[in-house]
């Protein structure tokens, strides 16, 4: 059974760099057929899909974040992390990871982690 | 803003029928996928694909689709089932996903 767990820092400077890691248990990350995503929810909204990497090492962004983004592989941890940098208050957020089954026609986020909570404040 | 409309709230008797909506024109090409979000919990893929249902999610939950439009529909909902409800597909290019705002259920 995968499974995913967000870690990461609770609080983080406005202009600084919000670094996160999803660890992944119960399965290799190096498999064909999987994006390794990140979402987040802002306080009170809906879903924001952050950007994807699949195990080739491509990746794919929210046009609104591309310019501050990185998503990368651990292969060797079995993990991937994503680095935002230049936050501000408007970056607090839950911070999900989620395995994205690619379907050719579909997107399915069929595996989430709890969360995180990452709050921008100084 | 979303590429994908729904509604923000919807409201259902119990043990009626509630079909929840997600509209965009990129609904044309790919089929969307549904979630059920709990407070404080992460979402819940409820439906995939054509009419995918994974392991465990109650055969009152089915989808389809028409045109521009994909829905959810519930049958029969239970009190449990109240929640939110979020769609999400591709863009118009293709290249990234994104997400409905959501949909708040009230079971009545």
């Amino acid at each position: 059974q995968v499974q995913l767990q967000e870690s990461g820092p609770g609080l983080v400077k406005p202009s600084q760099t919000l670094s996160l890691t999803c660890i992944v248990s119960g399965g290799s990350i190096n498999t064909a057929g999987f994006y390794w995503s990140w979402i987040r929810q802002l306080p009170g909204k809906g879903l924001e899909w952050i950007g994807y990497i699949y195990y080739s090492g491509k990746t794919a962004y929210n046009p609104s974040l591309k310019s501050r983004l990185t998503i990368s592989l651990d292969k060797s941890k079995n993990q991937f992390s994503l680095d935002l940098t230049s936050v501000t208050a408007a970056d607090t957020a839950v911070y999900f990871c989620a395995r994205d089954v690619v379907g050719g026609t579909y997107d399915a986020f069929d595996i989430w982690g709890q969360g995180t909570m990452a709050t921008v404040s100084s | 803003s979303s590429e994908l409309t729904q509604d923000p709230a919807v409201s259902v008797a119990l043990g009626q029928t509630v079909r929840i909506t997600c509209q965009g024109d990129s609904l044309r090409n790919n089929y969307a996928s549904w979630y059920q979000q709990k407070p404080g919990r992460a979402p819940v893929l409820v439906m995939y694909g054509k009419h995918n249902r994974p392991s465990g999610i109650p055969d009152r939950f089915s989808g389809s689709n028409s045109g521009n439009t994909a829905y959810l529909t519930i049958t029969g909902p239970q009190a449990e089932d109240e929640a939110d409800y979020h769609c999400n597909s591709r863009d118009s290019s293709g290249s990234h996903v994104v997400f409905g705002g959501g949909t708040k259920l009230t079971v009545l």
